[in-house]
């Protein structure tokens, strides 16, 4: 079945735990991205990548690190969290191409004491 | 940059249609998406729309799309309780989806 896969799905942590978000797909999609949702804002773009080793930022890329090491995997680190990043997060893909629809994982809901 | 806007909430009983608006700010659009949010799930594309079209139907689903006054809606006949959901809009921004703030559907029995 095609997939994009999040874990974990749910993670509550403290201020300053170094955490990563994983995303994997199947689909041998090129592009892959990290959104996040907050409440009356829609959902917001945090990085991207085009393919292996191609990765660039989004529009709200503060405190948040990528990497695309192999082209199923988009992790997604926060280093140093803040409350600020509780939030709910999408990671998604598609074939490359501007206009590909995205295909998108359930989500991981963070919250950051 | 690009801004995609919707009305926050709708509210429809069960087996009426339901319309749900979206305005978009960046006219050199070329596909525009509808996605829907069950709760505790990820987003689920329902249907997209080419904008060299002014209609796509697709079972329940009718998307009209007004390029000239950058408009876009969706229409679900025959709303069902199972419907009800967060419904997004989406515009193609450069290398990302430029989504609005999702209509939250309420269909009552």
């Amino acid at each position: 079945e095609a997939q994009v896969t999040q874990n974990p799905r749910y993670l509550i942590t403290v201020t300053g735990k170094k955490l990563t978000v994983t995303c994997s797909q199947n689909m041998n999609h090129e592009y892959m991205s990290w959104y996040r949702q907050d409440p009356g804002l829609g959902l917001r773009q945090i990085y991207y990548s085009m393919n292996v080793e191609v990765t660039d930022k989004g529009d709200v890329p503060e405190g948040y690190k990528v990497s695309r090491k192999e082209k199923r995997n988009f992790p997604l680190i926060l280093e140093s969290p803040s409350p600020n990043q509780t939030s709910l997060y999408f990671c998604a893909s598609s074939t490359w191409g501007r206009n590909q629809p995205q295909h998108f994982g359930d989500g991981t809901r963070l919250s950051i004491l | 940059g690009e801004d995609v806007e919707q009305s926050l909430f709708l509210s429809v009983r069960e087996g009426d249609s339901s319309v749900i608006n979206c305005t978009y700010t960046d006219s050199s659009s070329t596909y525009l998406y509808w996605y829907k949010q069950e709760p505790g799930a990820g987003l689920q594309l329902l249907t997209y729309i080419f904008s060299n079209m002014d209609m796509k139907q697709d079972q329940r689903l009718t998307v009209l799309l007004n390029k000239k006054d950058k408009h876009l809606s969706l229409r679900i006949a025959d709303t069902q309780t199972g419907d009800s959901a967060i419904y997004f809009c989406a515009d193609t921004g450069f290398q990302k989806l430029v989504f609005g703030t999702g209509t939250r559907l309420l269909v009552s029995p």
